[in-house]
């Protein structure tokens, strides 16, 4: 199985702050990586698929980059409503896995 | 518009079998590319995937939970079916069936629309 491995596991940020969330994979994923927001118990959002393509409706201040085996999410200008927890996932090959999530918490 | 919603028993005993259904609309599970994939996530923890099923009927699960699983469809009814056997407390978790976005296998895809989840507690 592709080992996801997340960093940092928690994030304290202000508003208006930029923050990068890192996903290393155990081993090459080309570009098959998506990032996904969680709030409150809800079920997760796609933010960005393919490492670097922004899901329809999402805000521009999310973006995301690499291939291989390490991607960074960088969130731009944080506002209230981006403090959630982030989980990348490799959609490279089955199984499937995520990332143990980045805990994004406000300052 | 692409909608999924998970629907079963709320309470499990240990040893009993999971069965879930996820009811769906907006597409088929006839056309060529698409998937519907379950994933959990326990209490406080993180998201873990169990498993999908392709329009072709192939069916691929988690390297872990794969003795216990079967997924099935009913491509007439827009269903798909989770068994899980052998339930046990650590399988208390919140159940959400996703759609398989993207083209055919090896291209890009990812999980979305994801249904509402549903929590299923294991307890004697």
């Amino acid at each position: 199985d592709i080992q996801m491995t997340q960093s940092p596991s928690s994030l304290s940020a202000s508003i208006g702050d930029s923050v990068t969330i890192t996903c290393r994979a155990s081993q090459s994923i080309s570009s098959h990586l998506n990032w996904y927001q969680q709030k409150g118990g809800k079920a997760p959002k796609v933010l960005i698929y393919g490492a670097s393509s922004l899901e329809g409706g999402v805000s521009s201040r999310f973006s995301g980059s690499g291939s291989g085996t390490d991607f960074t999410l960088t969130i731009f200008s944080l506002q209230p409503e981006d403090f959630a927890t982030y989980y990348c996932q490799q959609s490279y090959s089955t199984p499937i896995t995520f990332g143990q999530g980045t805990r994004l918490e406000i300052k | 518009q692409i909608t999924l919603k998970e629907s079963g028993p709320t309470l499990v005993k240990p040893t009993q079998t999971l069965t879930l259904t996820c009811t769906f609309s907006g597409f088929s599970l006839s056309t060529s590319g698409v998937g519907v994939g379950w994933i959990r996530q326990p209490p406080g923890k993180a998201l873990e995937w169990l498993g999908i099923i392709y329009w072709d009927d192939e069916e691929r699960y988690s390297s872990s939970l794969q003795s216990r699983l079967t997924i099935t469809k009913d491509t007439s009814k827009n269903q798909v079916v989770l068994s899980m056997t052998n339930m046990d407390p650590v399988d208390t978790a919140s159940y959400y069936c996703v759609y398989r976005q993207g083209g055919v296998r090896g291209d890009t895809n990812w999980f979305d629309p994801w249904g509402q989840g549903i929590l299923v507690t294991v307890s004697s």
